[in-house]
């Protein structure tokens, strides 16, 4: 079945940048997502990019995706304390006729000061 | 405000012990879905709903059942809770269609079964 693949952690410093990688499997993809769920709540939408995109730019985030190796990242540029959370990749595809939304086990970022 | 709203928040119980986690939306969605949260193992799909009356299967279904019995509400049912149940639960809903299918997410519920 369709799998998603995340590294557990990454560490920074304020104001560095943090990329969070993510490989998927399912060559249908669609969309592709990067949620972020902060301590004791739930997951909320940061961005998504349409499989026919590579870059997506949005203020800090920059989202870039490789369909070739099925490759997808999440560059957050001057990293703040309040960035720390788990990061989740997600894929939704036509193999499972767009019903399913498949999850990466989630990079948590930490961020020091 | 839009939201979803899952209850209880916290929950500790007893294995054998039947339990309901609620979840409501107010934002007219007809998709709505169950995730499990667990650490390594990201979020998995418990059960989901495409619309009132129509419940299908996610990828760990067993030891749960769901009823969409009206478009606001898809409770989960834990008939005989196991220890292995213990988790992080999360509620779930969107639109239906092929849209960018950005999911709403409730805050969880975090049960623990002794």
């Amino acid at each position: 079945g369709e799998d998603v693949e995340q590294s557990l952690f990454l560490s920074v410093r304020e104001g560095d940048s943090s990329v969070i990688n993510c490989t998927y499997t399912d060559s249908s993809s669609t969309y592709l997502y990067w949620y972020k769920q902060e301590p004791g709540a739930g997951l909320q939408l940061l961005t998504y990019i349409f499989s026919n995109m590579d870059m997506k730019q949005d203020q800090r985030l920059t989202v870039l995706l490789n369909k070739k190796d099925k490759h997808l990242s999440l560059r957050i540029a001057d990293t703040q304390t309040g960035d720390s959370a788990i990061y989740f990749c997600a894929e939704r595809g036509t193999n499972t006729g767009f019903q399913k939304l498949v999850f990466g086990t989630g990079t948590r970022l930490l961020v020091s000061p | 405000e839009a939201q979803v709203t899952q209850n209880p928040r916290y929950l500790i119980t007893v294995t054998g012990k039947k339990l309901t986690v609620t979840c409501s939306q107010n934002m007219n969605h007809e998709y709505m879905s169950w995730y499990r949260q667990d650490p390594g193992l990201g979020l998995r799909q418990i059960y989901y709903s495409m619309n009132v009356e129509v419940t299908d299967k996610g990828d760990v279904p067993e030891g749960y059942k769901v009823s969409r019995k009206e478009k606001r509400n898809f409770p989960l049912i834990l008939e005989s809770p196991s220890p292995n149940q213990t988790s992080l639960y999360f509620c779930a809903s969107r639109t239906s269609g092929a849209n960018t299918g950005e999911l709403f997410f409730g805050e969880g519920s975090r049960l623990t079964v002794l």
